[in-house]
């Protein structure tokens, strides 16, 4: 069955860095993209970006261009996404979630990353 | 970027009833609606995509309406598994944006 494995709960300092990996199996993983969902504790759901297993090609939200880097390694079928200068409301759990493209559903995700952002 | 709103934000409701919620877009996104289910501590869950086709192994209690501004997920019968938080999304544009949620208990 299709499915994404996400890597496990991190905890940070804020101005660190984290990267959460997203493992796929069950699909040919060029077929599709990759977009990474966030969401803070008791809110809703943000957009982050997406990124194509095909081509590397990218599209992230505004309010994060600069400090977000979304990469897939096609020999492993793992998405990756690292964030960087992090601050305490970046606190979240982080979904990866497949898609065909930018203006596409999405489906399956993983089972959710939480990164605590602490000093 | 494109807004969507939900109503209502939460709704009490008793097993076996019909539950309607809707979604409106601050602009036309003709049909690229999607729903999710989430329960607490879980990934959302793809329900209907583009605005009224059912993903598969999703029970045909389920229904999506609607198109350019407003749209509607209807549960037909509740049942008790049903009772989570559930946000419409639209995908006409970037970046993709989800309504609020609407908490849905029992009541």
């Amino acid at each position: 069955q299709v499915q994404l494995v996400q890597s496990g709960a991190e905890v940070k300092k804020p101005g660190a860095s984290v990267k959460v990996s997203c493992k796929a199996s069950g699909y040919t993983f060029t077929s599709y993209g990759i977009s990474w969902v966030r969401q803070a504790p008791g809110q809703g759901l943000e957009w982050m970006g997406w990124i194509s297993a095909y081509n590397g090609n990218t599209n992230y939200a505004q309010k994060l261009q600069g400090r977000v880097t979304m990469t897939t390694d096609t020999s492993t079928s793992t998405a990756y996404m690292e964030l960087r200068s992090l601050r305490s409301d970046d606190t979240a759990v982080y979904y990866c979630a497949r898609a065909r493209t930018t203006g596409n559903w999405f489906d399956p995700w993983g089972q959710g990353t939480l990164v605590t952002v602490s000093s | 970027d494109i807004q969507m709103t939900q109503s209502p934000s939460s709704l009490s409701a008793s097993v076996g009833d019909r539950v309607t919620i809707t979604c409106r877009a601050s602009q036309s996104i003709s049909s690229y609606l999607n729903w999710y289910q989430q329960k607490p501590g879980k990934a959302p869950k793809l329900l209907i995509y583009a605005a009224s086709s059912l993903q598969s192994g999703v029970p045909s209690r389920f229904s999506g309406s609607g198109s350019g501004t407003d749209f509607t997920l209807t549960i037909s019968s509740l049942q008790p598994e049903d009772f989570a938080t559930y946000y419409c999304q639209q995908s006409y544009s970037t970046p993709c944006t989800f309504g609020q949620g609407t908490r849905l208990e029992i009541k």
